[in-house]
């Protein structure tokens, strides 16, 4: 079955570190670039980062740069996002999603992430 | 950063009516390639997004027909010719034509 898990998600301090984990299966993970996506909530969806096939090119949302680090390891067929000096304005539902044809054609199916004292 | 802007926020529609989602971009979203890159997404409450469209007419694989897309330049449609019961959740628009990636604010269908 082609799909996507999420997992690594929790209750984190302001200022704590947290890593994301994106599994993927049933599909050639190492041809697709990747995505996460975020949601707070009650609220939209919002773009976090994107990652190319072999990992050499990565982008931000301005509200994550320097604070959040995607990654990728095609051997184990996982997408990562580190997440340092995490705010309360990063608790969401983090989701991973894959760029096929055309952006975001699969999606996991979440792992929350909450930042509170 | 490109802005989308969809409206209305808010959408009750009676069932088996039409209904229709307006999406405007700050920017046009026609990229240099020729390819205008717009998608819509509907979220179903509780569930992950789905895609709908992308390069706004390009129906995805189990999107029903009475769902469609269409527009050009900075200005989207995302039209349903008769709601279902199914059809309740938010819908979203999304460009990838200009990095970062944006999306509208969501459009929420609900059965009037």
């Amino acid at each position: 079955e082609v799909q996507l898990v999420e997992s690594g998600g929790g209750l984190v301090q302001p200022g704590g570190s947290l890593r994301l984990s994106c599994a993927a299966s049933g599909f050639s993970f190492s041809n697709y670039w990747m995505n996460w996506v975020r949601q707070a909530p009650g609220k939209g969806l919002v773009w976090v980062s994107h990652i190319d096939s072999d990992g050499t090119n990565t982008n931000y949302a301005d509200s994550v740069k320097g604070r959040f680090t995607i990654s990728r390891d095609n051997a184990k067929n996982t997408l990562y996002l580190q997440m340092n000096s995490l705010r309360v304005e990063d608790t969401a539902v983090y989701y991973c999603a894959r760029d096929g044809s055309g952006p975001f054609d699969l999606w996991g199916q979440g792992t929350l992430v909450t930042v509170s004292s | 950063d490109v802005v989308m802007t969809q409206s209305p926020l808010s959408l009750p529609v009676a069932l088996g009516q039409p209904a229709s989602i307006s999406c405007r971009s700050s920017q046009s979203l026609l990229h240099s390639d020729g390819t205008t890159y717009l998608s819509w997404f509907q979220q179903r409450p509780g569930q992950s997004p789905r895609r709908l469209f992308y390069n706004v007419s390009k129906r995805d694989s189990g999107v029903p027909d009475r769902f469609s897309g269409s527009g050009s330049g900075t200005d989207f449609t995302l039209k349903i010719s008769r709601v279902e019961a199914e059809d309740v959740g938010v819908y979203y628009c999304f460009q990838i034509t200009h990095w970062p990636r944006t999306f509208g604010q969501g459009t929420k269908v609900e059965i009037k």
